[in-house]
């Protein structure tokens, strides 16, 4: 069984410009969240997708988006960037809402 | 709107003394709440759910309880030692998402 793998693990970009973050998830769940998470703080939660619908978000501008292919692995993109998008970006997949989340490593994503 | 804290921040102990961690949330509307563990620079690794209904889950040296009625829930580790070193995070699962507190930063010393 394949555990969330999450590319890339390191990203630079400037302001302004646009990034995609990948999310493959654990074999047999068909929910994936996304993360994101700041230096020393708790992961505040962007969004979730369930069978390729968003199912949930939260407070993230719609600069911020998703999706969500069939065989349930996920993207995040982000239009735009600002400096404050400097984060590690966490992606977690889980067999229902009220089920465990399991989570990847990570994307580390530093604006210049 | 649902508020997750963790007290302390930072926890500092001797190898082999028990220890606990505590959460605390605002809603108790809650379906779930969570324990991870965090290294730094990597993602979380769960640790122990405690479904709603529940008053506790163990595994191991790891013991978690949640009090929905006062909000709360605490981790015990018992026996610590330094490779139980990093940040343990509790999250809750309610009708809108799921939240995170700030994390305990634990340090077990040799």
């Amino acid at each position: 069984e394949t555990g969330v793998t999450q590319s890339p693990t390191h990203l630079i970009k400037t302001r302004g410009q646009q990034v995609t973050l990948r999310c493959s998830s654990q074999s047999g769940h068909n929910t994936v969240s996304w993360y994101q998470q700041a230096l020393g703080q708790g992961p505040q939660f962007i969004f979730q997708y369930y069978r390729e619908e968003e199912n949930g978000r939260g407070n993230f501008p719609p600069r911020f988006s998703g999706l969500q292919f069939p065989n349930y692995s996920s993207e995040l993109n982000v239009n735009a960037l600002e400096l404050d998008d400097s984060a590690l970006y966490l992606c977690a997949s889980s067999s229902g809402r009220a089920q465990p989340q399991h989570f990847g490593d990570g994307t580390r994503l530093s604006i210049l | 709107k649902q508020e997750v804290t963790q007290i302390p921040a930072a926890l500092s102990v001797p190898e082999g003394e028990n220890l606990v961690l505590n959460c605390s949330f605002t809603d108790s509307a809650i379906y779930n709440l969570q324990w991870f563990r965090q290294d730094p620079g990597k993602g979380l690794t769960s640790l122990l759910l405690i479904q709603s209904s529940q008053r506790e889950q163990t595994s191991g040296r790891l013991n978690a309880s949640l009090d929905k009625s006062s909000g709360r829930s605490t981790l015990y580790i018992a026996a610590s030692q330094p490779g139980d070193s990093a940040t343990y995070l509790c999250a809750v699962v309610d009708n809108n998402d799921m939240r995170f507190g700030a994390g305990t930063r634990l340090t077990v010393k040799p």
